[in-house]
């Protein structure tokens, strides 16, 4: 069965501390895969997308890789203002995607 | 561009009311979505459409209806609410950039809706 799973499911980092939240994923063709920034009560906000094996992407504090089997976002020296819930996505056919659950990230000052 | 605008933002529905979330984009994208978020849980593909006059079921279609006349708008039907349907709804839509495009969807502000 087609599945994405995020850990951890919460992260409660202090503000300069490093980290890194995975996302792995049992997909037959991988298409792509996303990840998203969700504010509370807001909709998710679109961040990266990754195609292959060794694909990385970086977005100031971000950085985005992937693996046959997974994917990690890495957060170096985070702020409070990164706190949110990070989603990944995986695209498995031309259309549509499967979303993980989530991780929601807390950054204390 | 506004992106993708929904409304209403909130609403509460008696059980059995019936109600239309609406949906428009100004980005001139083919493909448009409806997901439910639940809390604690992943985002669940309602219903799906790849262009004006096509829409398929996705993994969670019971209970609601859609219909695609224009490209710009995408609204979804609720016809006999369900205290099951409450959940915050979002719309997304996603270009067609080539067969190796990155079809990344861009979401609305999002309806939540409660049913009681």
């Amino acid at each position: 069965e087609d599945q994405v799973t995020q850990s951890p499911e919460a992260l409660r980092l202090q503000e300069g501390e490093s980290s890194s939240l995975n996302c792995s994923y049992t997909v037959s063709g991988l298409r792509g895969l996303f990840w998203y920034r969700q504010d509370p009560g807001k909709g998710p906000e679109f961040l990266f997308t990754l195609y292959s094996a060794g694909e990385e992407k970086e977005k100031e504090r971000l950085k985005a890789t992937l693996t046959k089997k997974e994917s990690f976002l890495h957060i170096t020296a985070p702020k409070p203002e990164d706190s949110a819930t990070y989603l990944c996505a995986v695209r498995y056919n031309t259309d549509k995607l499967i979303f993980g659950t989530g991780t929601r990230l807390q950054v204390f000052p | 561009n506004a992106g993708v605008t929904q409304t209403p933002k909130f609403r509460i529905l008696k059980i059995g009311q019936s109600m239309t979330l609406q949906c428009t984009q100004d980005m001139n994208h083919n493909y448009m979505y409806w997901y439910r978020q639940d809390p604690g849980m992943g985002l669940k593909l309602i219903y799906y459409s790849v262009g004006a006059g096509i829409t398929d079921k996705g993994e969670v279609p019971n209970g609601y209806n859609v219909s695609r006349s224009t490209t710009e708008d995408f609204p979804l039907r609720l016809e006999l609410a369900a205290p099951s349907q409450t959940s915050v709804y979002f719309c997304a839509s996603s270009g067609r950039t080539g067969t190796s495009g990155s079809n990344e969807q861009f979401f609305g502000p999002g309806t939540r809706l409660t049913v009681l």
